[in-house]
């Protein structure tokens, strides 16, 4: 139980297109999830809380209009970044908040994507 | 706002003897902690969690943590290293609607 997907698990693109990351929630159904970023051999950073069926939070110094998130089901959220440059080449990781068994309101993590800009 | 510290960027180990990887932090209230590992390329798997009662945490792979409260710490510990235990640990903890704050991580070298 309580495993999440992130679908690619690695993309390469060129800079100036957009990617689309999707999390989804497999056994269980998450309202909030959330988008962190990890630098090589740094910390996971979060750059924003996705609740279903309402806009994103962003943390401060993210642009919303660069990472836009979409939570349109209950096991669904999505991270496009739009007009990618190399400075966005990260890893980024996705959670799904959920109660499941006695691990009630905890975090659950995908393997994360490993996304390439050229 | 809460924060967690993780003073050592690594910590190297010989199996099969005993590993302490540490972890303080800060925050109002009452601490929800958490610790997480990291192997290369993948996501965050979890190992262990404090919320209430004994101070002494059992996690996943043998794993366990001590809470002290007196001097904010939430150190990880293991009686007998594996080479595979070798990765990247993080200490969390957890603040208002469910966000986590994360430490810089640790990365844990086991040797043979």
């Amino acid at each position: 139980g309580a495993v999440v997907s992130q679908h690619p698990s690695w993309v390469i693109c060129k800079s100036g297109t957009s990617v689309k990351i999707e999390c989804r929630s497999l056994d269980f159904q998450a309202t909030t999830m959330f988008w962190y970023r990890q630098f090589p051999k740094q910390s996971l950073m979060l750059m924003a809380t996705s609740n279903e069926g309402s806009k994103a939070t962003y943390e401060q110094g993210v642009e919303k209009d660069k990472f836009l998130i979409n939570h349109a089901s209950l096991t669904l959220s999505t991270l496009t970044v739009t007009s990618a440059h190399p400075e966005d080449s990260s890893f980024y990781i996705c959670s799904a908040l959920g109660a499941l068994g006695g691990r009630y309101n905890e975090q659950f993590f995908g393997p994360g994507t490993r996304l390439t800009v050229l | 706002a809460q924060s967690v510290a993780q003073p050592e960027d690594q910590v190297n180990v010989a199996e099969g003897n005993p590993l302490t990887v540490k972890c303080t932090y800060s925050v109002s209230g009452n601490p929800y902690l958490f610790w997480y590992v990291q192997y290369p390329n993948r996501g965050l798997q979890f190992l262990l969690k404090y919320i209430t009662g004994d101070n002494l945490v059992k996690g996943s792979y043998g794993f366990e943590a001590e809470f002290n409260k007196s001097q904010t710490s939430f150190h990880l510990k293991k009686p007998s290293a594996l080479v595979s235990d070798s990765a990247l640990y993080f200490c969390a903890v957890r603040g208002a609607k469910g966000t986590l704050t994360f430490g810089k991580g640790t990365m844990l070298l086991v040797s043979p």
